[in-house]
């Protein structure tokens, strides 16, 4: 059974850090692209980073969290990573990671975890 | 970057009804069109890739239709669990987007 868990998610101070993990479990992790989508509360959904298969050597974010925000992962773990700096409010969301069934970056999603919020606050 | 508008904002139907959502495009997608089922506190289900393919579990009485800037979600014969909010998303043009969701509400 693929599952995909985020864990990471908490409080945080505006400015400051937090990085996210998402266990991948019930597939060859390294054969498929992942990314990270976010929703705030009570809003829609918003793609945020996305990374390839393989040695994910393709990566993406969005511009609002370009510069800010690195995907990476680790196949060895079956984890990959969203490392958040200089967070703002507006990055207030909970935080879904999801599974492209490619391994190139083909951007729709098959299998999201239960996700991880993110409170940007002081 | 692509907007999707989704309509109508609120859908209420009874069982047995049938549904239809819609997606419009601000610029052509092609195919490249998605559909989620997102009910309250739970992550996004994929039900339709590709505007026309169901995702692996997905009832026949969901299926999907369009190519360019219009799309539609049709479910037939609804049944209580399908209350949700529905997400229609583009992966033609980057930034791949989202549409604003329909509440879809079974009476």
């Amino acid at each position: 059974e693929v599952q995909v868990l985020e864990s990471g998610g908490g409080l945080v101070q505006p400015g400051g850090s937090l990085r996210l993990s998402c266990a991948a479990s019930g597939f060859t992790f390294s054969s498929y692209a992942m990314s990270w989508v976010r929703q705030a509360p009570g809003k829609g959904l918003e793609w945020v980073s996305a990374i390839s298969g393989g040695s994910g050597d393709y990566t993406y974010s969005a511009e609002t969290v370009k510069g800010r925000f690195t995907i990476s992962r680790d196949n060895s773990k079956n984890t990959v990573y969203l490392q958040m700096t200089s967070l703002r409010a507006g990055d207030t969301a909970v935080y879904y990671c999801a599974r492209t069934p490619t391994t190139v970056v083909t951007y729709y999603f098959d299998y999201w975890g239960q996700g991880a919020l993110v409170t940007v606050s002081s | 970057e692509t907007v999707l508008t989704q309509s109508p904002a609120t859908l209420s139907l009874s069982p047995g009804e049938r549904a239809t959502l819609s997606c419009r495009a601000s610029q052509t997608v092609s195919s490249y069109l998605a559909w989620y089922q997102q009910k309250p506190g739970q992550a996004p289900r994929l039900l339709m890739y590709d505007a026309s393919n169901r995702a692996a579990g997905i009832p026949a009485r969901f299926s999907g239709s369009g190519s360019g800037t219009d799309f539609t979600l049709s479910i037939s014969s609804l049944e209580p669990e399908d209350s949700a909010v529905y997400y229609c998303q583009q992966r033609s043009n980057w930034p791949p987007t989202f549409g604003q969701g329909t509440r879809l509400e079974i009476k």
